[in-house]
């Protein structure tokens, strides 16, 4: 299996650009979430889906942050306009519910940095 | 509220020394419970996990977790500690029934010297 694939590895974008994440769940798996790092607050969730359907975004920072998943696989993460509060690493996981006990499986992570 | 504490934010062990790290969590029935490990750069790649049965289990890289229900623990062991192993560990605790309530320990990075 390919594991959880995201794009791109690394950006670099200016105050106010528009950054789009990417994410390739594991095949067959029926949630994925978004998890924002950072050295201050640590590893967060921001959004999740079941079956293509966002569950909970309550850990969306603001308006400014979007989430979309059009199909099972694939889900976009997007943040309009980026400020530099907006670095850190961003990872997509994914799990089967009821399946190797719901063990999430991580993607590499996108390391943002917005100057 | 459920929750997962790892009370060291940093440790820092010998080469060839033996490892403990701490995980102590709260959760409202008996959790499914993991170990995660962090390489600079990388992404969260999983050590072990804990469903049920033996409550002593073996993961990769020559790591072992003991779940003990009385204390809600869930401490990382490995008895001899290489250099390679210097990394972030994270512990979670997820739920039996969903795949979303997943929660995460806020990391025990851990420094490996000579």
């Amino acid at each position: 299996d390919a594991g959880v694939i995201q794009s791109p590895r690394h950006e670099v974008t200016e105050m106010g650009q528009e950054v789009t994440l990417r994410c390739k769940p594991i095949s067959g798996h029926d949630y994925l979430f978004w998890y924002r790092q950072t050295m201050m607050r640590g590893l967060e969730l921001l959004i999740y889906f079941n079956n293509n359907v966002p569950i909970d975004d309550s850990g969306m920072p603001e308006d400014r942050f979007s989430a979309k998943m059009p199909n099972a696989s694939f889900s976009t993460l997007k943040i309009q306009p980026s400020e530099p509060r907006d670095s850190a690493v961003y990872f997509c996981a994914s799990t089967l519910l009821g399946g190797s006990g719901n063990t999430i499986y991580f993607g590499e992570g996108s390391w943002l940095t917005v100057v | 509220a459920q929750s997962v504490t790892q009370p060291d934010i940093h440790i820092t062990v010998s080469e060839g020394a033996s490892l403990e790290l701490r995980c102590n969590y709260s959760y409202g029935a008996t959790p499914y419970l993991f170990w995660y490990v962090q390489s600079p750069g990388q992404g969260l790649q999983l050590l072990l996990k804990y469903f049920s049965g033996d409550t002593l289990v073996q993961g990769i890289k020559g790591f072992e977790a003991e779940f003990k229900r009385s204390q809600s623990s869930f401490n990382l062991r490995k008895p001899s500690v290489h250099w390679s192993d210097a990394a972030e560990y994270f512990c979670a605790v997820g739920a039996r029934n969903t795949g979303n309530q997943f929660y995460f320990g806020t990391g025990t990075s851990l420094t490996v010297i000579p």
